[in-house]
C-alpha cells in the first residue's frame, strides 16, 4: 500500500514553454501533497504544500506564478512549470501523506525536467 | 526552522561490513523518516521512527527524541545497499526538512 506515482518520468522541453507534472496517490486519499526539487548531488528542498480544494502554500523564494500547483482531487496534484528556462532543469519529486497513517510521507519516483 | 545534520557525508564499505549512520536535529519532532535514494532517484521509505527502535531485516533504526538524534544501522552490507541515505524530520507541522544525506558505497 501507500503508492505514489508521477508522470512523466522524464521530459525535455524548449525554453519558454510550459510543462505539467502529475502526482497521484494510487491506493489512498491524500488531502495534502508536497512538491520538492532536487539539484544534482544535493538534498531535497520543499517547494510547496498542496492542499485539496485550496490554494497551495509556497516556501520562501519559490515563485508561485512560475510553479503553478493544483490539487483538484484527493488523489491528484499537478505542478506546472510555466515559461520554463534552462535554470528550471531539475529533478522534481512529489510526496503524499495518508492522514490515517500519522505523519509519514510517501514519495513518487520523480520527474527529470530538462529545458533546452 | 529546524536544522538536520547527517554524518558521515560519505562512507565506503566492503561487502559484509556493518555501518551506522547518524542524524542530529535541533528541535523536538513529530516525524522522522529514513530514506534510501536509489540510482534512479526513487526515495524508498526505510523507517518512520519519531521515537523508539525498529528493525526490518538487516536494517534497524533508533531515535532518541530527548537527545535529538537518530541512528540507522546497516548490517552485513550488500552492493545493492549503495546509494544516498536521507534523514528527514518534521517539527510541529506536516513539512519535512531533509538532511544533506550520507552517500554509501559498498564494494564487492
Amino acid at each position: 500500500g501507500a503508492v505514489v506515482s508521477q508522470h512523466p518520468s522524464r521530459v525535455i522541453c524548449k525554453s519558454g514553454t510550459s510543462v505539467k507534472i502529475e502526482c497521484r496517490s494510487l491506493d489512498f486519499q491524500a488531502t495534502t501533497m508536497f512538491w520538492y526539487r532536487q539539484f544534482p548531488k544535493q538534498s531535497l528542498m520543499l517547494m510547496a504544500t498542496s492542499n485539496e480544494g485550496s490554494k497551495a502554500t509556497y516556501e520562501q523564494g519559490v515563485e508561485k506564478d512560475k510553479f503553478l500547483i493544483n490539487h483538484a482531487s484527493l488523489t491528484l496534484s499537478t505542478l506546472t512549470v510555466t515559461s520554463a528556462h534552462p535554470e528550471d532543469s531539475s529533478f522534481y519529486i512529489c510526496s503524499a501523506r495518508d492522514q490515517r497513517l500519522a505523519w509519514e510521507q510517501y514519495f513518487g519516483p520523480g520527474t527529470r525536467l530538462t529545458v533546452t | 526552522g529546524i536544522q538536520v545534520e547527517q554524518s558521515p557525508p560519505d562512507l565506503i564499505l566492503q561487502e559484509g561490513a556493518n555501518s551506522t549512520l547518524r542524524c542530529n536535529f535541533s528541535d523536538s519532532v513529530n516525524n522522522l523518516q529514513w530514506f534510501h535514494q536509489n540510482p534512479w532517484g526513487q526515495l524508498i521509505n526505510l523507517f518512520y521512527i519519531p521515537s523508539g527502535t525498529k528493525q526490518n531485516g538487516r536494517l534497524s533504526a533508533t531515535t532518541v527524541a530527548t537527545e535529538r538524534y537518530s541512528l540507522l544501522y546497516i548490517s552485513s552490507s550488500q552492493t545493492t545497499d549503495s546509494g544516498v541515505y536521507f534523514c528527514a524530520v518534521g517539527s510541529g507541522s506536516e513539512k519535512l526538512v531533509f538532511g544533506k544525506g550520507t552517500k554509501l558505497t559498498v564494494n564487492p
